[in-house]
């Protein structure tokens, strides 16, 4: 199992510029979460899908961000136009279906550590 | 309020110590509860779910008051591979069934 698997994994960009964040699931996955963590507020869940759905979007900060899901094994995170408070280190996760008495834990990708100058 | 609130540390203890981590929620409707692990500039990972009746792992022992809404996470004999940010962890409410709230994590160094 490859698991999640995220590019780039470190993003260095201009203030002004569109970031674009990238995430495999694991195969067979039907959750997919996108995560931000900073020092300061730790991590704090951005959006999740479920069945390439969006589900829950109300982490989003602001306009400037949007996320995608064309197929069940891609997303993407897009950051237009980037701003220096953006620079966190954002990941992905997946997870399958759980029920009301079990739960299936998260995977988590490595990672893209994104810094705005 | 935080949903999930943790002492951010650093615990500094020697080798062989006990030591032991506590986390607060706020959400009374919380469905379940665990403790991931983070290693510094690397991802989350499961560490384990914490059950109602209090579970043990090895050198780990959680535990769980749902009436004072706290956990807490017991580490017993600790390595300096235990060197880690701990994070507390709620699963939401029936409607956000597959959501997770991290709590901004509790740093340990266990030194020689």
């Amino acid at each position: 199992d490859a698991g999640v698997i995220q590019s780039p994994r470190h993003e260095v960009t201009e203030m002004g510029q569109e970031v674009t964040l990238r995430c495999k699931p694991i195969s067979g996955h039907d959750y997919l979460f996108w995560y931000r963590q900073t020092m300061m507020r730790g991590l704090e869940l951005l959006i999740y899908f479920n069945n390439n759905v969006p589900i829950d979007d109300s982490g989003m900060p602001e306009d400037r961000f949007s996320a995608k899901m064309p197929n069940a094994s891609f997303s993407t995170l897009k950051i237009q136009p980037s701003e220096p408070r953006d620079s966190a280190v954002y990941f992905c996760a997946s997870s399958r279906q759980g029920t009301r008495s079990g739960y299936y834990g998260y995977t988590f990708g490595s990672g893209t550590r994104l810094t705005v100058v | 309020r935080k949903e999930v609130e943790q002492d951010p540390g650093p615990f500094n203890v020697p080798e062989g110590a006990t030591v032991a981590f506590n986390c607060t929620y706020s959400n009374s409707a919380s469905q379940s509860f665990f403790w991931y692990r983070q290693d510094c500039r690397k991802e989350p990972k499961l560490l384990m779910s914490v059950y109602s009746s209090g579970n043990e792992d090895g050198r780990f022992t959680a535990q769980l008051n749902r009436a004072s809404q706290y956990i807490s996470l017991l580490i017993r004999d600790s390595k300096l591979s235990d060197s880690a940010t701990y994070l507390c962890v709620v699963r939401g409410v029936p409607t956000g069934f597959q959501k997770l709230v991290f709590g901004t994590g509790t740093r340990l160094l266990v030194s020689p």
